[in-house]
Formats: C-alpha cells, sequence, structure tokens
C-alpha cells in the first residue's frame, strides 16, 4: 500500500537557521504530494503541493521539490521565524484512491527567538 | 476566505454512549471527508463522500460509524456505541473536485474524549 515516512521530531532551532524535513513515499505510480502544516490548537492547513514530477511547491518561504528518482518530497525554509513553530505533515493522495490523503508521522518543529 | 468549521471543539462522552460530530464544508464543494488522529500517531483517513453516498471507507470505518449529509450544508460522522479507543481528534475536510491534485481543506476538529 502507499505510506509516507517523515523524520522523527522535534526539530529545535534557532530564529533565522535553515530548516530540512525529509519526506520520502511509497507508492505505486505517481502521486500529488502535499505538506501541511497544524499551527497550536487548529487544523491542518494545506501549505504547499506538487502534483508531477519535478515541480516545485512553494508557499510563504517554504519549498519542496518533487523527486520521483528518490520518491521524496523533502520541506526547506532558508529562514525560520518563531511564527513558524508547527507540526508538519507529508501527504500524497491517487485519484485513483477516491483522493484520499496519506499522512506521514508529522514533524514538530519549534523555533527558539 | 471560505473555511470548513467544526462543532463542537471539544467532546467528552460516556462509554457506550452514541456521538455526532458536525462539519459545515465550504458551500461550494462536492467531496467530503473525515481523517481521525490519535494521540501521538498518525492521522489517518476514515472515509469519503461524494453524491449522497460513501465512496471509500477505511478499515477503520466499521459498522459502528456512519456519515450523513442531512442538509446542503451539514456533514455529520455518527459513532454508535463509544470506545475508549475512540478517543483522538476527528478532523473533517472538503475538495471542489476529485483530481487527486486538489488540496483538501480542513477544519479545526473536534476533540473527542471517552471516559
Amino acid at each position: 500500500g502507499n505510506s509516507v515516512t517523515q523524520m522523527e521530531g522535534p526539530v529545535t532551532l534557532s530564529e533565522e537557521a535553515f530548516l530540512t524535513i525529509n519526506c520520502t513515499y511509497t507508492a505505486t505510480g505517481y502521486p500529488s504530494l502535499f505538506w501541511y502544516v497544524q499551527y497550536p490548537g487548529e487544523g491542518l492547513q494545506l501549505l504547499l503541493k506538487a502534483t508531477k514530477a519535478d515541480d516545485k511547491g512553494s508557499n510563504k518561504g517554504f519549498e519542496a521539490t518533487y523527486r520521483k528518482e528518490t520518491t521524496s518530497f523533502h520541506l526547506e525554509k532558508g529562514s525560520v521565524q518563531v511564527s513558524d513553530s508547527a507540526v508538519y505533515f507529508c501527504a500524497l493522495s491517487f485519484k485513483a484512491a477516491g483522493n484520499k490523503l496519506t499522512f506521514g508521522g508529522g514533524t514538530r518543529v519549534l523555533v527558539k527567538p | 476566505e471560505p473555511e470548513v468549521t467544526q462543532t463542537p471543539s471539544h467532546q467528552v462522552t460516556q462509554m457506550g454512549q452514541e456521538v455526532i460530530l458536525r462539519c459545515v464544508p465550504i458551500s461550494n464543494h462536492l467531496y467530503f471527508y473525515w481523517y481521525r488522529q490519535i494521540l501521538g500517531q498518525k492521522v489517518e483517513f476514515l472515509v469519503s463522500f461524494y453524491n449522497n453516498e460513501i465512496s471509500e471507507k477505511s478499515e477503520i470505518f466499521d459498522d459502528q460509524f456512519s456519515v450523513e449529509r442531512p442538509d446542503g450544508s451539514n456533514f455529520t460522522l455518527k459513532i454508535r456505541s463509544t470506545k475508549l479507543e475512540d478517543s483522538a481528534m476527528y478532523f473533517c475536510a472538503s475538495s471542489e473536485q476529485d483530481l487527486g491534485n486538489q488540496p483538501q481543506h480542513f477544519g479545526d476538529g473536534t476533540r473527542l474524549s471517552i471516559l
């Protein structure tokens, strides 16, 4: 079956540090890939997405590139802020699978001033 | 920006009781979903719903669970005879289309605590 694996957290950084969260997936075919973010006390918000190989999704300074050859979709941000403290979820979906999302385990990021 | 709303934000129920979790999806969306997240675990798909019927359900979604769209705006998840292991955060989501690349928009969730 399909699955998503993320690096475990928590990841603790200082403000302005570089953030990378690794995400790899296992799937038959070529899914759409997503990063969702969950701020404390809130629901899941779409951060960015990529729908085909070599696509780069970007939003709010975050980027992720769909790498078919390594089945990866790593999330990066060059300079994090305290407000980026949240849990980040990598996910995939297929139209053939009814568009349901398969999530990774989430990575908690804590940015300290 | 339109959003998915869920009520209540927190539900505490005695084991064995029935609960109904409510969701109001974004108004022009056609596809609806329920997910759950047990504390410390992954977000898991429960069920998808389109055109007044279930499109797909996971093995978690057994006879204890049911979904309904009773009117043009609400989408509900009913859990009968609740068990301790049903304690989790339940998220509702909706999307405009079912193309696999359309983002799902999530509500803030209902935290269900079974005592």
